[in-house]
């Protein structure tokens, strides 16, 4: 089956440094989740790409699928402490079966 | 709305004894999966359902069954329980195939 690597594992920022995780595929995907968890917490959806080449933001948060759709990134600006935790990008690859990557674990320093 | 409703939120266990977790969504969802959180490996899925009646296995089926008899509940069972089950729970479910996942808040599994 289809499997998504994602890197790096941590990221340890200063507040207002930016951040950026990168998700990769061998094989093309469909579409691309990503997810946020809060430490403690549970997951919670972000977003989905769909389109090749396709780019979205959501206030701070900028989301990218490669042209190829074998790659997808998560890039965040100027980091607040609201933005700790675990983002992880997930990969539908069957009927109701995803493949989540191991996630990025963001800590941002005051 | 509720969302999804896992129980319960911690439990410990003894190697060999069974229990079953429980989930439930009052979103009139389809699709429900359970998934298994282990340090360092994201999430994998355990088995999963399209709809009641109907389920199938995932990454990691092993020492877990799964019914779905109605689609408000998909409970996780544990058959025989291990150390090696000792992992965060995740009960999911979604409105389409490929749509969002919408998580419960996780249950905590121990076994010594």
């Amino acid at each position: 089956g289809q499997q998504v690597m994602q890197i790096p594992q941590y990221q340890h920022v200063q507040e207002g440094e930016d951040f950026t995780t990168y998700c990769n595929s061998s094989t093309t995907l469909s579409n691309i989740q990503w997810y946020k968890q809060r430490p403690g917490g549970h997951p919670v959806f972000l977003i989905q790409l769909v389109k090749s080449g396709e780019v979205k933001k959501q206030k701070r948060l900028t989301f990218q699928f490669g042209e190829a759709k074998k790659n997808s990134s998560l890039h965040i600006t100027a980091t607040q402490t609201t933005d700790v935790g675990t983002y992880f990008c997930a990969e539908p690859y069957n009927f109701n079966k995803f493949y989540f990557g191991s996630g990025t674990k963001l800590n941002v320093k005051p | 709305n509720a969302g999804v409703t896992q129980t319960p939120k911690f439990q410990v266990l003894k190697t060999g004894q069974s229990m079953t977790l429980q989930c439930a969504q009052d979103m009139n969802h389809e699709y429900m999966s359970w998934y298994r959180q282990d340090p360092g490996m994201g999430l994998r899925l355990i088995h999963y359902s399209v709809g009641a009646g109907i389920t199938d296995q995932g990454e990691v089926p092993n020492g877990y069954n799964v019914s779905r008899s109605t689609t408000e509940d998909f409970p996780l069972r544990l058959l025989s329980a291990a150390p090696s089950q000792t992992s965060v729970y995740f009960c999911a479910s979604s409105y389409s195939a490929r749509g969002e996942l919408f998580f419960g808040e996780g249950s905590r599994l121990t076994v010594l």
